[in-house]
């Protein structure tokens, strides 16, 4: 299923490079979602939008700058990262009305590797 | 806080074996409840959900139950293929409160192994 796409799928960057993340759905969603996934860790929400506005941002360090210039499309912009930060980062999407228990669609992710 | 407690793994079973992946939550309120699987390479696939007590969501042979007695949703299949070999989650989306989107609460995850 392709209703989720991220680029890059891999990304090498040293600890002084500025390098961008994009997600795009081509689901109708309205809410736009960033999660990490690292090895031995559970998957930590990173920021949430709805209809384009943040909603939520879960306590996540400066140097991850999200964007969301429309329902369709979502950026993570990353500067001065460190090694720690290497990881698996998801987008996901759904579509959030007036009832609950929406489920969530997931991207296949961007390996991130910081050297 | 939210909270989704899962078996890690690796759980090995042979080709055709009875599958139980047990998922225990804590949440306030009344949460929804999510199985995904990912395989490698992958990002997440929605597999099943429930959204209300006693629901039962089911897809692709696998089960799960909303059990709000026991607050859990384990996860069943009668007989597992080699196919099957992936990575399991389970997951919570508190209770719809009105204010919008929301994050996944996630378990760590079940590494499930099946040999033919």
């Amino acid at each position: 299923e392709t209703g989720v796409t991220q680029t890059p799928r891999h990304l090498v960057m040293g600890m002084t490079n500025k390098k961008s993340l994009k997600c795009e759905q081509h689901l109708g969603h309205n809410a736009m979602y960033w999660y990490k996934q690292s090895a031995k860790k559970p998957l930590e929400l990173m920021f949430v939008y709805n209809f384009k506005e943040q909603t939520e941002n879960n306590s996540v360090p400066s140097r991850f700058s999200p964007e969301c210039p429309n329902s369709s499309h979502l950026f993570l912009h990353l500067h001065t990262l460190q090694p720690e930060d290497s990881a698996l980062y998801l987008c996901a999407s759904s579509f959030e009305g007036t009832s609950g228990g929406v489920a969530q669609y997931f991207g296949p992710g961007t390996r991130l590797l910081v050297l | 806080g939210n909270s989704v407690t899962q078996m890690e793994g690796p759980v090995t079973l042979s080709e055709e074996a009875f599958l139980t992946i047990n998922c225990t939550y804590t949440a306030t309120g009344y949460p929804s409840l999510f199985w995904y699987v990912q395989y490698p390479g992958e990002g997440l696939q929605l597999l099943l959900k429930a959204t209300k007590a006693d629901d039962k969501g089911s897809n692709k042979g696998f089960e799960a139950t909303y059990r709000k007695e026991t607050t859990s949703f384990h996860l069943e299949k009668g007989s597992v293929q080699v196919s099957d070999s992936a990575v399991y989650f389970c997951a919570l989306l508190r209770g719809y409160s009105g204010g919008g989107a929301d994050g996944l609460t996630f378990g760590k995850g079940t590494h499930l192994i099946i040999q033919p």
